[in-house]
Protein backbone atom coordinates (compact mmCIF):
# COMPACT_ATOMS: atom_id res chain seq x y z
CA UNK A 1 0.00 0.00 0.00
CA UNK A 2 1.93 3.24 -1.27
CA UNK A 3 2.04 6.25 1.00
CA UNK A 4 1.83 9.93 0.17
CA UNK A 5 4.35 10.77 -2.18
CA UNK A 6 5.23 13.99 -3.17
CA UNK A 7 7.71 15.18 -5.94
CA UNK A 8 10.31 17.11 -6.41
CA UNK A 9 12.13 16.17 -2.80
CA UNK A 10 14.02 19.26 -3.43
CA UNK A 11 13.72 22.79 -5.50
CA UNK A 12 16.03 26.08 -5.65
CA UNK A 13 14.01 29.00 -7.08
CA UNK A 14 15.18 32.65 -7.51
CA UNK A 15 12.86 35.49 -6.59
CA UNK A 16 9.83 36.30 -8.92
CA UNK A 17 9.87 33.00 -10.51
CA UNK A 18 6.85 29.97 -10.62
CA UNK A 19 7.05 26.60 -9.02
CA UNK A 20 4.85 23.71 -9.20
CA UNK A 21 4.73 20.99 -6.83
CA UNK A 22 2.84 17.55 -7.17
CA UNK A 23 1.39 14.59 -4.37
CA UNK A 24 -0.14 11.60 -4.84
CA UNK A 25 -2.79 10.60 -1.69
CA UNK A 26 -2.44 7.14 0.19
CA UNK A 27 -4.34 4.45 -1.91
CA UNK A 28 -7.84 5.19 -0.86
CA UNK A 29 -7.55 8.89 -0.02
CA UNK A 30 -9.75 11.41 -2.06
CA UNK A 31 -9.06 14.78 0.03
CA UNK A 32 -5.39 16.60 -0.07
CA UNK A 33 -4.38 19.15 1.83
CA UNK A 34 -1.53 21.24 1.88
CA UNK A 35 0.81 22.94 4.29
CA UNK A 36 4.08 24.95 4.76
CA UNK A 37 6.49 24.23 7.59
CA UNK A 38 9.28 27.50 8.07
CA UNK A 39 12.14 25.97 9.57
CA UNK A 40 11.56 25.42 13.45
CA UNK A 41 7.99 26.17 13.03
CA UNK A 42 4.72 24.09 13.07
CA UNK A 43 2.89 23.34 9.27
CA UNK A 44 0.62 26.35 8.59
CA UNK A 45 -2.21 24.80 6.68
CA UNK A 46 -2.50 26.51 3.03
CA UNK A 47 -5.64 24.83 1.54
CA UNK A 48 -7.45 21.58 0.94
CA UNK A 49 -8.76 20.03 -2.26
CA UNK A 50 -11.90 17.64 -2.22
CA UNK A 51 -13.48 16.41 -5.57
CA UNK A 52 -11.48 18.32 -7.41
CA UNK A 53 -12.60 21.69 -5.71
CA UNK A 54 -10.71 24.10 -3.18
CA UNK A 55 -13.01 23.43 0.26
CA UNK A 56 -10.71 25.21 2.72
CA UNK A 57 -8.25 27.87 2.49
CA UNK A 58 -5.88 29.42 5.12
CA UNK A 59 -4.20 32.78 5.23
CA UNK A 60 -2.29 32.52 2.32
CA UNK A 61 -1.99 34.94 -0.55
CA UNK A 62 -4.04 34.32 -3.91
CA UNK A 63 -0.32 33.72 -5.30
CA UNK A 64 -0.84 30.37 -3.73
CA UNK A 65 -3.55 28.33 -5.90
CA UNK A 66 -4.04 24.70 -6.46
CA UNK A 67 -5.35 22.15 -8.26
CA UNK A 68 -6.38 18.33 -8.05
CA UNK A 69 -7.08 15.82 -10.73
CA UNK A 70 -9.71 13.07 -11.02
CA UNK A 71 -7.44 10.40 -9.77
CA UNK A 72 -6.87 12.51 -6.54
CA UNK A 73 -3.38 13.83 -7.13
CA UNK A 74 -2.57 17.75 -6.53
CA UNK A 75 -0.25 20.51 -7.36
CA UNK A 76 0.47 23.22 -5.80
CA UNK A 77 1.23 26.03 -7.48
CA UNK A 78 2.92 29.23 -6.00
CA UNK A 79 4.00 32.36 -8.49
CA UNK A 80 6.08 35.91 -8.27
CA UNK A 81 8.56 33.74 -5.63
CA UNK A 82 9.41 35.42 -2.42
CA UNK A 83 12.34 34.95 -0.27
CA UNK A 84 10.28 33.93 2.75
CA UNK A 85 8.44 31.59 1.13
CA UNK A 86 11.49 29.13 1.20
CA UNK A 87 10.01 26.44 3.36
CA UNK A 88 8.82 22.61 3.25
CA UNK A 89 5.69 22.13 1.55
CA UNK A 90 4.19 19.43 2.96
CA UNK A 91 0.86 17.24 1.64
CA UNK A 92 -1.71 15.17 3.54
CA UNK A 93 -4.10 12.55 2.59
CA UNK A 94 -7.23 11.39 4.11
CA UNK A 95 -10.82 10.15 3.63
CA UNK A 96 -13.26 12.89 2.71
CA UNK A 97 -11.04 15.54 5.21
CA UNK A 98 -13.79 15.77 7.50
CA UNK A 99 -11.73 15.52 10.74
CA UNK A 100 -10.39 11.99 9.47
CA UNK A 101 -6.62 11.25 9.93
CA UNK A 102 -4.52 13.37 7.64
CA UNK A 103 -1.27 11.58 6.52
CA UNK A 104 1.70 13.33 5.42
CA UNK A 105 4.09 12.81 2.65
CA UNK A 106 7.53 13.86 2.94
CA UNK A 107 7.38 17.29 1.78
CA UNK A 108 8.93 19.22 -0.82
CA UNK A 109 12.37 21.64 0.56
CA UNK A 110 11.80 24.87 -1.62
CA UNK A 111 14.53 27.51 -1.45
CA UNK A 112 14.14 30.57 -2.95
CA UNK A 113 17.53 32.57 -3.22
CA UNK B 1 -10.28 31.19 14.06
CA UNK B 2 -8.38 28.21 16.34
CA UNK B 3 -5.47 28.79 18.02
CA UNK B 4 -3.47 26.22 19.51
CA UNK B 5 -0.67 26.66 22.28
CA UNK B 6 2.10 24.23 22.73
CA UNK B 7 3.94 23.87 26.04
CA UNK B 8 7.32 22.93 26.74
CA UNK B 9 8.95 24.53 23.40
CA UNK B 10 11.84 22.26 24.91
CA UNK B 11 11.49 18.99 26.92
CA UNK B 12 15.17 17.02 28.53
CA UNK B 13 14.47 14.04 29.88
CA UNK B 14 16.96 10.60 31.25
CA UNK B 15 16.12 7.57 29.68
CA UNK B 16 13.10 5.82 31.49
CA UNK B 17 11.30 9.01 32.70
CA UNK B 18 8.13 10.41 31.15
CA UNK B 19 7.43 12.92 29.42
CA UNK B 20 4.51 14.82 29.26
CA UNK B 21 3.19 17.86 26.30
CA UNK B 22 0.61 19.90 26.93
CA UNK B 23 -1.35 21.80 24.50
CA UNK B 24 -4.12 24.10 24.93
CA UNK B 25 -7.13 25.34 22.01
CA UNK B 26 -9.27 28.40 21.77
CA UNK B 27 -12.40 27.14 19.53
CA UNK B 28 -14.94 24.76 21.95
CA UNK B 29 -16.26 23.43 18.57
CA UNK B 30 -12.90 21.27 17.99
CA UNK B 31 -13.12 18.08 18.38
CA UNK B 32 -10.52 15.84 16.81
CA UNK B 33 -7.04 16.40 18.54
CA UNK B 34 -3.87 14.48 16.74
CA UNK B 35 -0.06 14.20 17.56
CA UNK B 36 2.38 14.10 15.04
CA UNK B 37 6.32 13.01 16.06
CA UNK B 38 8.95 14.40 13.53
CA UNK B 39 12.44 13.67 13.19
CA UNK B 40 14.99 15.47 11.71
CA UNK B 41 14.63 15.81 7.60
CA UNK B 42 11.89 13.04 8.04
CA UNK B 43 7.43 13.73 7.52
CA UNK B 44 5.56 14.40 10.08
CA UNK B 45 4.20 11.05 11.86
CA UNK B 46 1.14 10.30 13.50
CA UNK B 47 1.38 8.74 16.66
CA UNK B 48 -2.01 9.33 18.43
CA UNK B 49 -5.13 11.05 17.84
CA UNK B 50 -8.12 11.86 19.93
CA UNK B 51 -11.46 12.42 19.21
CA UNK B 52 -13.88 14.82 21.80
CA UNK B 53 -16.26 11.99 22.64
CA UNK B 54 -13.72 10.26 24.78
CA UNK B 55 -11.47 11.66 27.69
CA UNK B 56 -8.16 9.62 27.21
CA UNK B 57 -7.03 7.45 25.00
CA UNK B 58 -3.46 4.73 25.46
CA UNK B 59 -1.09 2.59 22.82
CA UNK B 60 1.50 1.02 24.61
CA UNK B 61 4.02 3.77 26.09
CA UNK B 62 1.80 6.74 24.60
CA UNK B 63 -1.09 8.31 25.82
CA UNK B 64 -3.25 11.55 25.17
CA UNK B 65 -5.72 12.73 27.67
CA UNK B 66 -8.42 15.64 26.81
CA UNK B 67 -10.44 17.94 28.87
CA UNK B 68 -12.67 19.70 26.98
CA UNK B 69 -14.51 21.99 29.42
CA UNK B 70 -10.33 23.35 29.84
CA UNK B 71 -9.87 22.91 26.61
CA UNK B 72 -6.85 21.72 26.60
CA UNK B 73 -4.96 17.69 25.65
CA UNK B 74 -1.53 16.14 26.70
CA UNK B 75 0.74 13.66 25.39
CA UNK B 76 2.39 11.35 27.96
CA UNK B 77 5.26 9.27 27.22
CA UNK B 78 5.94 6.65 29.65
CA UNK B 79 9.46 4.54 30.07
CA UNK B 80 11.15 7.11 27.29
CA UNK B 81 14.06 5.97 24.85
CA UNK B 82 16.56 7.66 22.53
CA UNK B 83 14.90 6.77 19.83
CA UNK B 84 11.51 9.00 21.20
CA UNK B 85 13.76 12.29 20.59
CA UNK B 86 12.35 13.98 17.96
CA UNK B 87 10.26 16.94 17.45
CA UNK B 88 6.60 16.49 18.63
CA UNK B 89 3.59 18.56 17.63
CA UNK B 90 -0.21 18.64 18.76
CA UNK B 91 -2.80 20.13 16.53
CA UNK B 92 -7.06 20.70 16.42
CA UNK B 93 -9.29 20.15 14.18
CA UNK B 94 -12.61 22.26 13.66
CA UNK B 95 -15.26 20.03 11.91
CA UNK B 96 -16.45 23.38 10.46
CA UNK B 97 -13.44 24.04 8.59
CA UNK B 98 -13.34 20.46 7.48
CA UNK B 99 -9.98 18.42 7.39
CA UNK B 100 -7.70 22.18 8.34
CA UNK B 101 -5.33 21.33 11.36
CA UNK B 102 -3.94 24.19 13.11
CA UNK B 103 -1.10 22.65 14.75
CA UNK B 104 1.03 23.78 17.76
CA UNK B 105 4.39 25.24 17.96
CA UNK B 106 6.17 22.01 18.51
CA UNK B 107 8.00 20.53 21.41
CA UNK B 108 11.87 19.74 21.07
CA UNK B 109 11.98 16.12 23.31
CA UNK B 110 15.44 14.38 23.94
CA UNK B 111 15.93 11.65 25.49
CA UNK B 112 19.51 10.72 27.51
CA UNK B 113 20.63 7.80 27.58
Amino acid sequence: DAGVTQSPTHLIKTRGQQVTLRCSPKSGHDTVSWYQQALGQGPQFIFQYYEEEERQRGNFPDRFSGHQFPNYSSELNVNALLLGDSALYLCASSARGLGETQYFGPGTRLLVL
Amino acid sequence: GENVEQHPSTLSVQEGDSAVIKCTYSDSASNYFPWYKQELGKRPQLIIDIRSNVGEKKDQRIAVTLNKTAKHFSLHITETQPEDSAVYFCAANNPRSYGKLTFGQGTILTVHP
